[in-house]
C-alpha cells in the first residue's frame, strides 16, 4: 500500500526566507504527484502537478521538483510572505485513480 | 465558471443517526471523489464515482456508501453514526475518468455528537 510522509509537520520562518518542504512516497508506481495547499478548515487548491516522465514543475515562485526512483519530491517556496502560511500537502495518483495524501506541512510565515 | 460546491457546510448529528451529504461538480466533469480528513489521520480517499457508476472504494466501512445522479452530483450517506465519523467531508471533481487533476470543494464539517 502506497505510503506518503511529509516533513517536516510545521515549519515556521521569518518572512522573505526560502524554504523547502519535503514529501516521500513508498512505491514509485505513481502517475503523477501534486501539491496543494490547505487554508484551515476550507478545501485544498492544487498548485502544481507533476507528471511521473517529469522532473520538476514552476509557478511564481513555487518549483516542485520529482525524483520517482528515489521516491522523494520537494516544494521551494522562494521570498516566503505571510500569505503563504496554510498546510501544505503533496499527493501521489495510482493507476487506480486514488490519491494518496500526506499529513501535511504546516507553514507559518512570521511578518 | 463555479467551483466544487458542497452542501450543507456544517452537519451535527448524533451517534446511530444517518448523515446526507452533497456535491456538484464543476459543470462539463463527468468524475466526483469522496475524501474524509479527521483530526490526525490526514486525507482519505471514500469513493470514486464516474458516469453514474461506483469506480473505486477506499478502505471505508459499508456503512459509508452514496450515488452519482445523472447530472452528474453526488451524495455520500453515512449511517449508523460514530463518534469517530467526525471530519471534514471533501468531495472533488475532474472533467473525465481519470482526469489528472482534481478540483476540490470547500468540505462539509460533519460532527457526531
Amino acid at each position: 500500500k502506497q505510503e506518503v510522509t511529509q516533513i517536516p509537520a510545521a515549519l515556521s520562518v521569518p518572512e522573505g526566507e526560502n524554504l523547502v518542504l519535503n514529501c516521500s512516497f513508498t512505491d514509485s508506481a505513481i502517475y503523477n504527484l501534486q501539491w496543494f495547499r490547505q487554508d484551515p478548515g476550507k478545501g485544498l487548491t492544487s498548485l502544481l502537478l507533476i507528471q511521473s516522465s517529469q522532473r520538476e514543475q514552476t509557478s511564481g515562485r513555487l518549483n516542485a521538483s520529482l525524483d520517482k526512483s528515489s521516491g522523494r519530491s520537494t516544494l521551494y517556496i522562494a521570498a516566503s510572505q505571510p500569505g503563504d502560511s496554510a498546510t501544505y500537502l503533496c499527493a501521489v495518483k495510482t493507476g487506480a485513480n486514488n490519491l494518496f495524501f500526506g499529513t501535511g506541512t504546516r507553514l507559518t510565515v512570521i511578518p | 465558471e463555479a467551483g466544487v460546491t458542497q452542501s450543507p457546510t456544517h452537519l451535527i448529528k448524533t451517534r446511530g443517526q444517518q448523515a446526507t451529504l452533497r456535491c456538484s461538480p464543476i459543470s462539463g466533469h463527468t468524475s466526483v471523489y469522496w475524501y474524509q480528513q479527521a483530526l490526525g489521520l490526514g486525507l482519505q480517499f471514500l469513493l470514486w464515482y464516474d458516469e453514474g457508476e461506483e469506480r473505486n472504494r477506499g478502505n471505508f466501512p459499508p456503512r459509508f456508501s452514496g450515488r452519482q445522479f445523472p447530472n452528474y452530483s453526488s451524495e455520500l450517506n453515512v449511517n449508523a453514526l460514530e463518534l469517530e465519523d467526525s471530519a471534514l467531508y471533501l468531495c472533488a471533481s475532474s472533467p473525465y475518468r481519470g482526469g489528472d487533476t482534481q478540483y476540490f470543494g470547500p468540505g462539509t464539517r460533519l460532527t457526531v455528537l
